[in-house]
C-alpha cells in the first residue's frame, strides 16, 4: 500500500525556537495533505488542509501564523511550529490523500512526530 | 518490516454484530488504537489496548492478543451511522504509529 513518511519522528526543542516537520508521500502524488494534532488516547484534531500549490486551509482556532504550512510539491508538505512553547508539545500526524477517482479518496497516515518543547 | 493488515471492506446489517480484524507486525509494541473515520472528517478515537484481553465500551469492544499480533473491533447493535472507515494503528517501540489502510464498513437496512 501507499506509504507516508514524517521527519523527524521525535524532536525536543527549547521554548521560543521554530521546528519544521516534513510529510512525504513516498510512492504516490498527494494533491491534498492534512495535518493533525493528537493528545494521548484522544481523537485526531484536524489543524489544516494543505493543497499543492495553494494556501492551506486552517481549522477554527488554529493560528496560521504559528503553524506555517507549505505544500510545495505533490509529495511534500511541511509544518513549521514557530516560536514553540511547552503547550505546543504534542504528537503531530500528517496524512496524504491519493485521488482514486472514486467518490471517496483514500487517505494514508504518517507515523507521527512527537514534539517536546522545554 | 512493519505492517498492519485489515480487510478492505465489510458489509453488515443494521442491528447485527460485526467484527473487524487487524493483524500487526511491529518493532516493539506500545499499544494498539482503533479509530472511526467518516468521509471528510478527522479520525475519532475509539479504543486503546496495550494488555491482552477484551475492553468493552458501550456498543464497541476491542480485543488484543499480543502473542498473536492480533486485535479486533467488535461493533454490536449496528446502526446506520456506524457506516464509516475503521482504522487500526499499532504503536512501535519508538512510539511511532503504524497504520492499517482502513476497513470500510457498509451497513445495510
Amino acid at each position: 500500500g501507499a506509504v507516508v513518511s514524517q521527519h523527524p519522528s521525535w524532536v525536543i526543542c527549547k521554548s521560543g525556537t521554530s521546528v519544521k516537520i516534513e510529510c512525504r508521500s513516498l510512492d504516490f502524488q498527494a494533491t491534498t495533505m492534512f495535518w493533525y494534532r493528537q493528545f494521548p488516547k484522544q481523537s485526531l484534531m484536524l489543524m489544516a488542509t494543505s493543497n499543492e500549490g495553494s494556501k492551506a486551509t486552517y481549522e477554527q482556532g488554529v493560528e496560521k501564523d504559528k503553524f506555517l504550512i507549505n505544500h510545495a510539491s505533490l509529495t511534500l508538505s511541511t509544518l513549521t511550529v514557530t516560536s514553540a512553547h511547552p503547550e505546543d508539545s504534542s504528537f503531530y500526524i500528517c496524512s496524504a490523500r491519493e485521488p482514486s477517482g472514486r467518490d471517496t479518496d483514500t487517505q494514508y497516515f504518517g507515523p507521527g512526530t512527537r514534539l517536546t518543547v522545554l | 518490516g512493519q505492517n498492519i493488515d485489515q480487510p478492505t471492506e465489510m458489509t453488515a446489517t443494521e442491528g447485527a454484530i460485526v467484527q473487524i480484524n487487524c493483524t500487526y507486525q511491529t518493532s516493539g509494541f506500545n499499544g494498539l488504537f482503533w479509530y472511526q473515520q467518516h468521509a471528510g472528517e478527522a479520525p475519532t478515537f475509539l479504543s486503546y489496548n496495550v494488555l491482552d484481553g477484551l475492553e468493552e465500551k458501550g456498543r464497541f469492544s476491542s480485543f488484543l492478543s499480543r502473542s498473536k499480533g492480533y486485535s479486533y473491533l467488535l461493533l454490536k447493535e449496528l446502526q446506520m451511522k456506524d457506516s464509516a472507515s475503521y482504522l487500526c494503528a499499532a504503536m512501535d517501540s519508538n512510539y511511532q504509529l503504524i497504520w492499517g489502510a482502513g476497513t470500510k464498513l457498509i451497513i445495510k437496512p
